[in-house]
Parts: structure tokens; sequence; C-alpha cells
């Protein structure tokens, strides 16, 4: 079945560690997203990417880094993780920047 | 730049009962406009979206949404709700000056009781 693949499910993990989320689309959309949900704050976008080679900055990218080698795949990257950073992690994906977006099912991270 | 208000972070409705979800956005010449739904424990689904043309739109599942311009909001309703209705809706505006990234309001949980 086409669509996002992320992963892990959840995970937890130790304030200083390294960790990369990854996600992987095979409906060939051009642009991809990560956002993170928060209770209250709906979903904010984290970076995104609106083809493969480039990445943007979304609202809240500080401890964050992406790279988007290819059309499939957009990692998402915590160098150095603090508990700030526990969170629901969606990545998205969408033919265009206009185009309605798909959904994952999120990643559940906990920071301790 | 672009803000989303979900006025209502839940709504508690009765099962056959009507109910309407608030969402307004700040000020802007061009928008897309849409809803997610989002299950427990999964990603955000596509709802509704209004991009051109009639401002009513609607789902397959009896939502609609109008777009009011001069208002700017975009409220869903659905004139008789299912207990499979619950879930929480998520309002999301596309600012064509903002590059078309994806701004969401802070949810609306819909618990709809027996």
């Amino acid at each position: 079945i086409a669509g996002i693949t992320q992963a892990p499910t959840s995970q937890i993990l130790a304030a200083g560690r390294r960790m990369t989320l990854r996600c992987t689309q095979d409906m060939r959309h051009n642009a991809m997203y990560w956002y993170r949900q928060d209770l209250g704050l709906g979903l904010r976008l984290i970076h995104y990417s609106n083809t493969a080679g480039t990445t943007g900055k979304g609202e809240v990218p500080d401890g964050y880094s992406v790279s988007r080698a290819n059309t499939d795949d957009f990692p998402l990257t915590l160098a150095s993780a603090v508990p700030s950073q526990t969170s629901v992690y969606f990545c998205a994906s969408s033919v265009g920047p206009e185009q309605p977006q798909h959904f994952g099912d999120g990643t559940r991270l906990s920071i301790l | 730049a672009q803000s989303v208000t979900q006025l209502d972070s839940q709504v508690p409705v009765f099962e056959e009962a009507p109910v309407e979800l608030r969402c307004n956005y700040s000020s802007s010449v061009s928008v897309y406009l849409f809803w997610y739904v989002q299950y427990p424990n999964q990603g955000l689904q596509l709802l509704l979206k209004y991009l051109s043309g009639s401002t009513l739109v609607e789902s397959i599942n009896g939502f609609e949404a109008e777009f009011n311009k001069s208002q700017t909001s975009f409220h869903l309703r659905k004139p008789s709700v299912h207990i499979s209705d619950t879930a929480e809706y998520f309002c999301a505006v596309s600012d064509k000056a903002a590059g078309n990234k994806l701004t969401f309001g802070g949810g609306t949980r819909v618990l709809v009781k027996p």
C-alpha cells in the first residue's frame, strides 16, 4: 500500500544522545515535511523540502537537521537530544507545496 | 506570520446531534484551507479542502465547511454525528505569501457520546 513509513514507532532516549527519525514515501511526492505535535499546540513545522536536494527551516527548527538526498527519504536528526524535544513527530509529503499533505503514523519520542 | 485559531479545544456532543468546529485565521490575500482528522494513535488524514471555487466544500462522510473571506473563517459542520466521528480535528491554512507552508490550529477534540 502506497504511503509514508516512519521509523521507529516509538523511542525512549537519554538526553544528549543523537537520534535519527526515518521517513520514507513511495508516492514520488516532491515535497516533504517534518512536524512535531504537542498538546494544545497542534502541529508545528520543523523543516521542509520542496524537492530533492533542497531543504528549508520551518517554525521550530532549532536542535533539528534534515537532508533530502533523494525523492523518497527525508530523515530528521536530533544532534543532542534535550527533554523539551519530547513529542510526537510526524512526517508528511505532498505533490507540491500547495497540495494536501499525506501523513505518516508518527514517532513518539521521549527524552529523559 | 499566519496564525490559525480553533476556539474550542474540546467539544462533547451526543450521537445524532449536530456539531460545529470553529476555525479562524489571520488575514491574507490568498490562502488554501484544510481540515484534517486524527484518530487515536494515527497520523492526520485530509477531511476536506478549499482551494478555489465554491465556498462550501463537502467530505464523503457528511462533513462540510464554508470559506468566509470577510470573516477569515473556515468552520466545520456535520448535521448528525456518529460515534465513529470521535477524533481530533485540525484546521490548517496554506498561505501563498508564505511559500504555501501549512499552519495548523491547536486542534479540537470531539467526543461523541451515545
